[in-house]
């Protein structure tokens, strides 16, 4: 079975910390994402990657960066973290053409 | 990209079958339905995906219209576990492998 392993599930920030959110796959998949979720907004995706050092921005990636240095590690950063970025966060990966395989989580809470 | 539509949510009795329905009405003829469920907690797990013809896996069957302009998925027999927000996706294909958009789901409740 595919596993997708968040480093954290809770986590507690204060504002303008930098955080890191990190991410691994042990399956050798190319694409990998990172999502958040908030109540009434359903999954917005933040950017993806689709190799190694390779990224590509989503639909909300404005405050957000990420790096893809090894294949199967995905890291998504806070520059300077804000309250409004307390969500939860979906990391996720699959193989071109597949379905996506999702870690359980991360909530991130910026006080 | 094309968007879905679903009912925010709906209920169904234990044991009896879910039907839940979504609309995609822009899809284009490469586009694939993609059908994922998040229970509480965890991350959204895969169900079941199809392109134009019906599909059957040991979770779920896809009922896709002849004109592709929606689909229903359909749980036959409904558990208390299978309690969760149920997600219909178009997937975009581009030569990166293509982006997976969520809408906001349909939350099914399953009750005794």
């Amino acid at each position: 079975d595919v596993k997708v392993t968040q480093s954290s599930r809770y986590l507690v920030k204060r504002t303008g910390e930098k955080v890191f959110l990190e991410c691994v796959q042990d399956m050798d998949h190319e694409n990998m994402f990172w999502y958040r979720q908030d109540p009434g907004l359903g999954l917005r995706l933040i950017y993806f990657s689709y190799d190694v050092k390779m990224k590509e921005k989503g639909d909300i990636p404005e405050g957000y960066s990420v790096s893809r240095e090894k294949k199967e590690r995905f890291s998504l950063i806070l520059e300077s973290a804000s309250t409004n970025q307390t969500s939860m966060y979906l990391c996720a990966s699959r193989e071109q053409g597949t379905s996506l395989h999702f870690g359980n989580g991360t909530r991130l809470t910026v006080t | 990209d094309a968007k879905t539509t679903q009912p925010p949510s709906m209920d169904c009795a234990e044991g009896r079958a879910a039907n839940l329905p979504c609309n995609h009405s822009t899809i284009s003829g490469n586009e694939y339905v993609y059908w994922y469920r998040q229970i509480h907690s965890q991350g959204p797990q895969y169900i079941i995906h199809g392109l134009k013809n019906n599909e059957t896996n040991e979770m779920a069957s896809l009922i896709i219209t002849e004109d592709r302009k929606s689909s229903t998925l359909i749980l036959p027999h409904a558990t208390l576990r299978d309690t969760a927000v149920y997600y219909c996706i178009v997937r975009v294909a581009n030569n990166q492998g293509g982006k997976l958009i969520f809408g906001q789901g349909t939350e099914l409740s399953v009750k005794p």
